[in-house]
């Protein structure tokens, strides 16, 4: 069965400062997708970033960055000079098979950025 | 352009009463899907639709739970005889399915179901 563990139920932050979102997960597929989300207050999940399990590179999306690390199965999220309007819920999702769909989400981390 | 839309946005209702939760997805968007959302959880999928194709049943939590997605578009997650368990806020998803893409789902607003 394929599974997401986030370990760390809060964070908190001050802004400027660089966090460290972990996500590890478990699959005997060779081939998934890594997601992360972000769902503020408002409660809309919005996309930030995708990895595929035979990318070379980590992703990067602006201040986002997934630092994947395949033999450990983590894809921990980075997000670089934080902002105020970070703080929210973000969410770690993994796709396996080509084709099947389904996002399989851990439980989440509420990170909080502290002016 | 317009993103996915779900109404109602809440949804009081009473224990053994009927629910039925709308989802619009993005135009031309081929696959949709459903999840629940439990307070200060994360999402548990339902439900996939994928074009013609049969659906994807394998998350829904009990034969009370059922949904339809009429002409490729629209689709509607109903919940019969509702319990208090169903509370939760019921997200809907869509994305489009182009071979070899990330196929990163973008998300309504969620309708929040209270049962009483």
């Amino acid at each position: 069965a394929q599974k997401i563990t986030q370990t760390q139920p809060g964070m908190f932050v001050q802004e400027k400062e660089a966090v460290t979102l972990d996500c590890t997960y478990d699959t005997s597929d060779p081939s998934y997708g890594l997601f992360w989300y972000k769902q503020p207050s408002s409660g809309e999940m919005i996309f930030l970033i995708y990895q595929g399990s035979y990318d070379q590179q980590n992703a990067t999306e602006g201040r986002y960055s997934l630092n994947f690390q395949k033999a450990r199965k983590s894809a921990n999220l980075v997000i670089s000079a934080s902002q105020l309007g970070d703080s929210a819920m973000y969410f770690c999702a993994m796709r396996v098979r080509q084709g099947a769909q389904k996002l399989v989400f851990g439980q989440g981390t509420r990170l909080t950025i502290n002016p | 352009g317009a993103g996915v839309s779900q109404s109602p946005s809440n949804k009081v209702t009473e224990k053994g009463k009927d629910v039925e939760l709308r989802c619009d997805p993005i135009s031309g968007h081929t696959a949709l899907y459903w999840y629940r959302q439990s307070l200060g959880q994360g999402l548990e999928f339902l439900i996939y639709f994928q074009g013609n194709s049969a659906p994807d049943k394998s998350g829904l939590p009990s034969d009370r739970f059922s949904a339809e997605r009429t002409g490729g578009s629209v689709s509607t997650l109903t919940i019969q005889r509702t319990q208090q368990e169903d509370s939760a806020v019921y997200l809907c998803a869509s994305s489009l399915t182009l071979a070899g893409g990330p196929y990163e789902q973008y998300f309504g607003p969620g309708t929040r179901l209270t049962v009483t």
